[in-house]
């Protein structure tokens, strides 16, 4: 089955830009399917940042669109995020997902587990 | 598009049944026919799990006790018999246009 497993680092300073990975098993990136990002901050809601298809179309939040780039390495097999520019309010758990059909705005069947991401000096 | 749960919390017996509300801002229902809401869980220490798409259809492998209705901007999350595995923070979604966006959450717990 599809797995989605996250790695980047815990802890980036205010205004770096914070880089997370997302490496696709089971199933080849390349596939018709989309691949998003959606981060918690700590206690709170769920926040959709984007999503991405491997051909080029791309989906963001406009809240975040001038500070987030989503990206897709099939070479690699993995899905890439990065947030520039980062403050305090930054700091959330991050979750590759993808949507379960081959429409961006399907409702995602498959999730990572999760990398928390704490921005501070 | 913004989605308001309802209640926050809710406590329930083992066996009871309970209910949570999804009032979204505007219409949910798109052009194609289809109403796009769809409803996750995410257990204590856990990522989020999708529960029901489209108001009412059950995700693949999704106990028959979870059940989705509604329509237009009024959404309901069922669950006929809360088992203790179903403690966690419920979310609503909506997929009908961009940005994507969440309900708040309803948090479950067992008395």
């Amino acid at each position: 089955q599809v797995q989605l497993q996250q790695s980047g680092p815990g802890l980036v300073r205010p205004s770096e830009t914070l880089s997370l990975t997302c490496a696709v098993s089971g199933l080849p990136i390349s596939s018709d399917y989309y691949w998003g990002w959606i981060r918690q901050p700590p206690g709170k809601g769920l926040e959709w940042l984007g999503t991405v298809h491997h051909g080029g179309s791309a989906y963001y939040n406009p809240s975040l669109r001038s500070r987030v780039t989503i990206s897709v390495d099939t070479s690699k097999s993995q899905l890439s995020l990065l947030v520039t520019s980062v403050t305090a309010a930054d700091t959330a758990v991050y979750y590759c997902a993808r949507p379960s059909g081959s429409n961006w705005y399907d409702a995602f069947d498959v999730w990572g587990q999760g990398t928390m991401v704490s921005v501070s000096s | 598009i913004v989605l308001t749960q309802s209640p926050l919390s809710l406590s329930v017996t083992p066996g009871q049944p309970a209910s949570i509300s999804c009032q979204s801002s505007q219409s949910l229902l798109h052009s194609d026919g289809k109403t796009y809401l769809s409803w996750y869980v995410q257990r204590p220490g856990q990522s989020p799990q999708l529960l029901i798409q489209e108001v009412s259809n059950r995700f693949s492998g999704v106990a028959h006790r979870f059940s989705g209705s509604g329509s237009g901007t009024d959404f309901t999350l069922k669950i006929s018999r809360v088992e203790a595995e179903d403690v966690g923070v419920y979310y609503c979604m909506q997929n009908l246009e961009l940005p994507l966006t969440f309900g708040g959450g309803t948090k479950v717990e067992i008395k």
